[in-house]
């Protein structure tokens, strides 16, 4: 059984650029959450998707946009990238809006130059 | 803004002896906490969680803690083993919104 899988595992980008980043969401889950995490934090939380909508929304710009598709997976967009976009960008999912365990992939590390 | 805090970075104990990880957190809405572990290239598992309407919750090796007046928990790993090296991210949440994280403590358990 196939967790949460993200692609691709590292890229690098120029300031200025844009990026998208996919998520493939555990067997049987339907909502998918995408996170930050820099050097030495925590991870923060971007945005969920659910039935296809953005149904939750931290405190990150409008340079961050995300699309779910009807399979439940799930793609993160970033526009204009700054270096301080760069970290490990991590894709949870899980089973309804509301759950609170998240079943994490490996991440996507994003490095801006 | 940060609600959850880790304040210990780092922590190193004996392989057999209890690891005592630690988290604050500052939103007193929070009602439901949980706690990960996450090894290098892999992303965070969940190792356990409590609500806030309890104070302790066991789960085999680990037990985690919760003191509301002092916004508090604790995770306790006994015996530790070399495999739960590891770092520990502390997480909160409330009516199931976004989820808050510490920054992580790296255990190291020596055999």
């Amino acid at each position: 059984d196939a967790g949460v899988t993200q692609s691709p595992t590292h890229l690098i980008k120029t300031r200025g650029q844009q990026v998208t980043l996919r998520c493939s969401p555990k067997s049987g889950h339907d909502t998918v959450s995408w996170y930050q995490q820099a050097l030495g934090q925590g991870p923060q939380f971007i945005f969920q998707y659910y039935e296809e909508e953005e149904r939750q929304r931290g405190n990150f710009p409008d340079r961050f946009s995300g699309h779910q598709f009807p399979n439940y997976s799930s793609e993160l967009n970033v526009n204009a990238l700054l270096l301080g976009d760069s970290a490990l960008y991590l894709c949870a999912s899980s089973v309804g809006s509301g759950a609170n365990v998240l079943t994490f992939g490996a991440g996507s590390r994003l490095t801006v130059l | 803004d940060q609600q959850v805090k880790q304040n210990s970075p780092s922590l190193s104990v004996q392989e057999g002896r209890i690891s005592i990880l630690n988290c604050d957190y500052t939103n007193s809405m929070f009602d439901y906490f949980l706690w990960y572990k996450k090894y290098p290239a892999e992303g965070p598992t969940f190792l356990i969680s409590i609500s806030s309407i309890k104070d302790k919750n066991e789960d085999g090796r680990f037990t985690v803690f919760l003191n509301k007046s002092a916004k508090h928990l604790s995770l306790h790993i006994v015996p530790s083993q070399p495999g739960d090296s590891a770092v520990y991210f502390c997480a909160a949440s409330w009516r199931n919104n976004d989820m808050r994280f510490g920054a992580g403590t790296r255990l190291t358990v020596k055999p």
